[in-house]
């Protein structure tokens, strides 16, 4: 069974700042990572995916990989208070079953 | 639209009562998965199924089934709720082509 860690948080950023949520795995073959968003009372909605080291941004967020660390994150610039959510790192396993992280909750000050 | 949907979405039952969640996705997607989500543990895999007939076992399978009769439906029985079952219960089904998971809206169980 492949782990994923997060820090529960809570992480606070004031509004327009960059919000870093950090995740580490455990199983050094993973080759597939996702992050989701999951708003109190709602279900996990997908937020951007990963495969290769590197960046890869889709307009405010940015998915950072690092596999030689086994740590996978992302940022979000600008932060809005309709970011506040809590924020799940997740690897996939074999077969597409998706590992998660605890998640980590991100509150935006306005 | 294509959708998945859940139901009920709340159930207050009692301990030892069967209990029987409903899933049905309309994308035709053969991956779908059952999670519990828990404070403090985030999601983790109940069953999962890769199609008609075919049923796995999860991380947390012990007290719980599934069956899948057809590619729409995968029904998550509990056959005698314990009070450790309490918990907001997620289906999922995978969109291969995409990489996607898409989540149901979520049933939330309480075992007294």
């Amino acid at each position: 069974q492949k782990e994923v860690e997060q820090n529960s948080g809570p992480l606070s950023v004031p509004e327009g700042a960059i919000a870093s949520l950090n995740c580490t795995y455990s199983d050094r073959g993973s080759q597939s990572f996702f992050w989701y968003r999951q708003y109190s009372g709602k279900s996990p909605e997908l937020i951007m995916f990963i495969y290769s080291n590197g960046d890869k941004e889709d307009g405010r967020f940015t998915a950072q990989l690092n596999k030689a660390s086994q740590y996978v994150s992302l940022l979000i610039r600008d932060s809005q208070p309709s970011d506040s959510a809590t924020y799940l790192c997740a690897v996939m396993e074999y077969g597409n079953k998706l590992v998660f992280g605890a998640g980590t909750i991100l509150r935006v000050k306005s | 639209d294509a959708e998945i949907t859940q139901s009920p979405r709340h159930k207050i039952t009692e301990t030892g009562r069967q209990v029987t969640l409903a899933c049905h996705q309309t994308w035709n997607h053969n991956n779908m998965f059952w999670y519990r989500q828990d404070l403090g543990h985030g999601l983790r895999l109940i069953h999962y199924s890769y199609g008609v007939q075919d049923t796995n076992k999860g991380e947390v399978s012990d007290g719980y089934s599934v069956s899948r009769s057809n590619t729409e439906d995968l029904p998550l029985t509990l056959e005698s709720a314990a009070s450790s079952q309490t918990s907001v219960y997620f289906c999922a089904s995978f969109d291969g082509n995409t990489g996607e998971l898409f989540f149901g809206e979520g049933s939330r169980l309480t075992v007294l």
